[in-house]
């Protein structure tokens, strides 16, 4: 099956810019999602990307895709405290969606 | 639009004792998913139905696990009988078709005792 790995931690100052990396195994990825989870809640889908983009762009939200080394990234601009929460990488093989463990990201003051 | 509804949010049991979690797709949706999600980790796929046929129940327990989808629109996942594993967060999601965006509801949280 699909792996997607992502790194586990981050802590970001507000204000600054925060970035999710993201890795995956299968280059026939067609779509590649950013969801986020705030405690107790569901997933909020943030943005998307089509395996024919290199960037997409969604106001404080930018995606890159390299898929010659299959890494997804997701850059926030002017991280604020109502970012701190759980980001999911999440890529699509067939009709199934593969999820990494999620990225905490942490706001500081 | 209404997002997908879940019920109950939260639920605690004994082990070996049963329980069953309800979802409503977003109106219109023909595709339905229940994910698990074991803390720390990333949801995983238990069943998805297309209408009200099974598409994928590959990684479903079927020993104590059962779902099913009435008439095509609400849902229902039991667990019977549970174990302390199956502690974890059930997500229901849905998406216009098969290869579409799925949008999640708020989940259901058991706690196996």
């Amino acid at each position: 099956g699909e792996d997607v790995e992502q790194s586990l931690f981050l802590s970001v100052r507000e204000g600054d810019s925060s970035v999710i990396n993201c890795t995956y195994t299968d280059s026939s990825s067609t779509y590649l999602y950013w969801y986020k989870q705030e405690p107790g809640a569901g997933l909020q889908l943030l943005t998307y990307i089509f395996s024919n983009m290199d960037m997409k762009q969604d106001q404080r939200l930018t995606v890159l895709l390299n898929k010659k080394d299959k890494h997804l990234s997701l850059r926030i601009a002017d991280t604020q405290t109502g970012d701190s929460a759980i980001y999911f990488c999440a890529v699509t093989n067939d009709y199934k969606l593969s999820f990494g463990a999620g990225t905490t990201v942490t706001v500081r003051a | 639009e209404a997002g997908v509804a879940q019920s109950p949010r939260y639920k605690i049991i004994e082990k070996r004792q049963s329980v069953a979690f309800w979802c409503n797709p977003i109106s219109g949706h023909a595709t339905l998913y229940w994910y698990q999600q074991i803390l720390g980790q990333g949801p995983k796929l238990l069943i998805q139905f297309q209408n009200n046929g099974v598409v994928d129940d590959s990684q479903l327990p079927k020993d104590r696990f059962s779902a099913e989808r009435l008439k095509g629109v609400d849902s229902t996942l039991k667990i019977q009988p549970a174990k302390l594993e199956d502690s974890a967060v059930y997500l229901c999601a849905s998406s216009l078709g098969g290869t579409d965006t799925q949008y999640f509801g708020p989940g259901t949280r058991l706690t196996v005792l």
